[in-house]
């Protein structure tokens, strides 16, 4: 999972394999989540996103799962793909600003 | 599909020398963000946008200013660059209120030396 420190938590997945990223959220006002995919060179890419009152949300091969009660937050990317390579990270909103606090990310790496 | 650019994706200037981060959106979006991204530290506010002409500082916003004259353009100003300025600058924007994700340009490499 995600941690703050000088080392970036890595995860390495065989292709074809199920990939769970976590995140561990600070503030238990916050009431909207991000997960982003950051490949190396360039931006932050939005993958998912999920409100407070749910539990969990579906996307095209990512799912997003919340923990409320344990301020947890993971990502699962099924059958992983060499493309999915990149650091993913979490982001939580705490409302009505529109200010975001990000995780240091995980860095994911698929094997062929 | 929300587009944001930056102008420069790689940056070299001297210490001392200002320094213009330029960043536009054109996805209408009310609100604009600079970060700084650094190695085990995730990435960082400096400055936030609400509005034109309206700017709020972030977490580390010493060392550096802003300008918005125009909805689509947050530029980012470093008035005497320093070497620990030396980073990974990433703009964001996002709409109206809380609860909108925002949407990141490439970003800007700066290296000062």
């Amino acid at each position: 999972g995600e941690s703050v420190g000088l080392h970036l938590p890595t995860l390495s997945v065989q292709e074809g394999d199920n990939s769970i990223i976590n995140c561990a959220y600070s503030n238990s006002a916050s009431d909207y989540f991000i997960w982003y995919k950051q490949e190396s060179g360039k931006g932050p890419q939005f993958i998912i996103d999920i409100r407070s009152n749910m539990d969990k949300r579906q996307g095209q091969r990512v799912t997003v799962l919340l923990n409320k009660t344990v301020k947890h937050l993971s990502l699962q990317i099924a059958a992983t793909q060499p493309g999915d390579s990149a650091v993913y990270f979490c982001a939580e909103n705490i409302r009505p600003g529109n200010q975001f606090y990000f995780g240091t990310g995980t860095s994911l790496t698929v094997i062929p | 599909d929300v587009k944001v650019t930056q102008s420069s994706r790689y940056l070299v200037k001297r210490t001392g020398e200002k320094v213009f981060l330029e960043c536009v959106q054109d996805m209408d979006h009310e609100n604009m963000f600079w970060y700084r991204q650094d190695p085990g530290l995730g990435l960082r506010l400096i400055y936030f946008s609400y509005d034109v002409k309206m700017k709020e500082k972030g977490d580390i916003p010493e060392g550096y200013s802003v300008s918005r004259e125009k909805k689509e353009r947050f530029s980012l100003i470093l008035e005497s660059a320093s070497t620990n300025q030396t980073s990974m600058y990433l703009c964001a924007s996002s709409r109206g209120a809380g609860g909108q994700g925002q949407y990141f340009g490439p970003g800007t490499r700066l290296t000062v030396t």
